[in-house]
């Protein structure tokens, strides 16, 4: 099965910095990659994805690359608020099986310093 | 358009009890997925119901089951509590399988 990996466990920068979260994945026929944003005491939230047909997305302060070759993906988020902290986790999807369910990393907490 | 709810919010059970969580999902939404959230970790996937049988299972025993209804909404079934089954439960409904999941704010299960 698919196995994610997630670095680092632990970010601190300070506000207006850049934040730079890496992942990689093990499946070569993973094919959806989504970014999840969750707040203390609430569920996950979707931030960004990116489908294995593109390099590189992104969505205002917020944008996802992906490496295939590499079996790497990123999430970068430029001028941090103190509202961008939380625990980030990026996820993988297989593009075969019937669930075809995500594999979650063990999660990023960023900490934007004010 | 109402997102994805789950109830009850926290529950405090003792081992060798039996929960049942409840979860409705978001408008449009025609499949369900269920996530298990240790503390400090990623979400694990426990199954998914799509038209009300199950599509897929990840690595849980049976004493986990569940059951999607005719308005799509689900519910997750654990007997036979045990201390590692404390966690935070987390539903996720979809338009379609495979696609895009939208999260509830989970279910706190603590087992004592």
């Amino acid at each position: 099965g698919e196995n994610v990996e997630q670095h680092p466990s632990t970010l601190s920068v300070q506000e207006g910095d850049s934040a730079v979260i890496k992942c990689t994945y093990s499946d070569s026929a993973s094919n959806y990659f989504p970014w999840y944003k969750q707040e203390l005491g609430k569920g996950p939230q979707l931030i960004i994805d990116i489908r294995s047909n593109v390099g590189e997305k992104k969505d205002q302060r917020i944008a996802v690359t992906l490496n295939k070759t590499a079996k790497h993906f990123s999430l970068h988020i430029t001028e941090t608020q103190p509202e961008d902290s939380a625990v980030y986790f990026c996820a993988a999807r297989e593009s075969s099986g019937s669930a075809r369910q995500l594999t979650f990393g063990s999660g990023t907490q960023l900490t934007v310093l004010p | 358009e109402t997102g994805v709810t789950q109830s009850p919010t926290h529950l405090i059970k003792t081992r060798g009890q039996q929960v049942t969580l409840r979860c409705s999902s978001q408008s449009g939404h025609n499949t369900v997925s269920w996530y298990q959230q240790a503390l400090g970790q990623g979400p694990q996937f426990i199954f998914q119901y799509y038209r009300e049988e199950e599509n897929g299972r990840g690595n849980f025993p049976p004493r986990f089951s569940g059951l999607q209804f005719p308005n799509y909404s689900s519910e997750l079934n654990v007997n036979a509590l045990e201390l590692d089954d404390s966690a935070l439960y987390l539903c996720a409904s979809s338009r379609t399988s495979p696609g895009e999941l939208f999260f509830g704010e989970g279910s706190r299960l603590t087992v004592l």
